[in-house]
């Protein structure tokens, strides 16, 4: 069945650090990929999403590539700061129907 | 966009119960989602509804689950008989466009079965 797998499952990094999140999806139809931030106890909220049609985009301090060949989509964050410590799930669409298949989630940790 | 609202924040119930989660309020969307987040886990796809009607439901939405859209703009996802193992966050989620273009998370409802 549709699977998205998200490693690591924690991550932690000095302040002005780069991290790296990576996901891989099962199903090849797919060619919707967001990537959402959630805090405790809060909604998960888009952050950047990529489409199949592309292979990289930027906004700011955070950037996602995609592989379709490889099947997988890695989320890049530059220059981290504490404020980006949070859970982040990736999450995979084949945008017919819409529902998402989620990642496990990245506890993503900036120490000062 | 206009925010996601879904009420109530959270809700104890006893097992056995019956509990209708809301998300509020909806206009001109078309297609809505449910999603359970158990603590601690990853999101999982419940249900989708398009045009008024089911459009895909996942393994877990089984006949204890059902959704509604009563009233043209609220969104319900009612549990029959709740068990313990429906402890958990649940969330709608809407879209405004094909493309899956303004794909917003509501507020949440975290569900405590005791």
């Amino acid at each position: 069945g549709e699977n998205v797998e998200q490693h690591p499952s924690t991550l932690s990094v000095q302040e002005g650090d780069s991290a790296v999140i990576k996901c891989t999806y099962s199903d090849s139809a797919s060619n919707y990929f967001p990537w959402y931030k959630q805090e405790l106890g809060k909604r998960p909220q888009l952050i950047i999403d990529i489409r199949s049609n592309v292979g990289e985009k930027k906004d700011q301090r955070i950037a996602v590539t995609l592989n379709k060949t490889a099947k997988h989509f890695s989320l890049h964050i530059t220059e981290t700061q504490p404020e980006d410590s949070a859970v982040y799930f990736c999450a995979a669409s084949t945008n017919q129907g819409g529902k998402l298949i989620f990642g496990q989630g990245t506890e993503l940790s900036v120490k000062p | 966009e206009p925010e996601v609202t879904q009420t109530p924040s959270h809700q104890v119930t006893q097992m056995g119960q019956e509990v209708i989660l809301r998300c509020v309020p909806i206009s001109n969307h078309l297609y809505f989602y449910w999603y359970r987040q158990i603590l601690g886990q990853k999101v999982e796809f419940l249900v989708s509804f398009y045009n008024n009607e089911i459009s895909e439901k996942s393994e877990i939405f089984d006949d204890q689950f059902s959704v509604e859209r009563p009233d043209g703009s609220n969104f319900t996802l009612k549990i029959r008989s709740t068990k313990l193992e429906d402890s958990a966050m649940y969330f709608c989620a809407r879209r405004t466009g094909s493309d899956m273009s303004g794909y917003t998370f509501g507020s949440g409802t975290r569900l405590t079965v005791v």
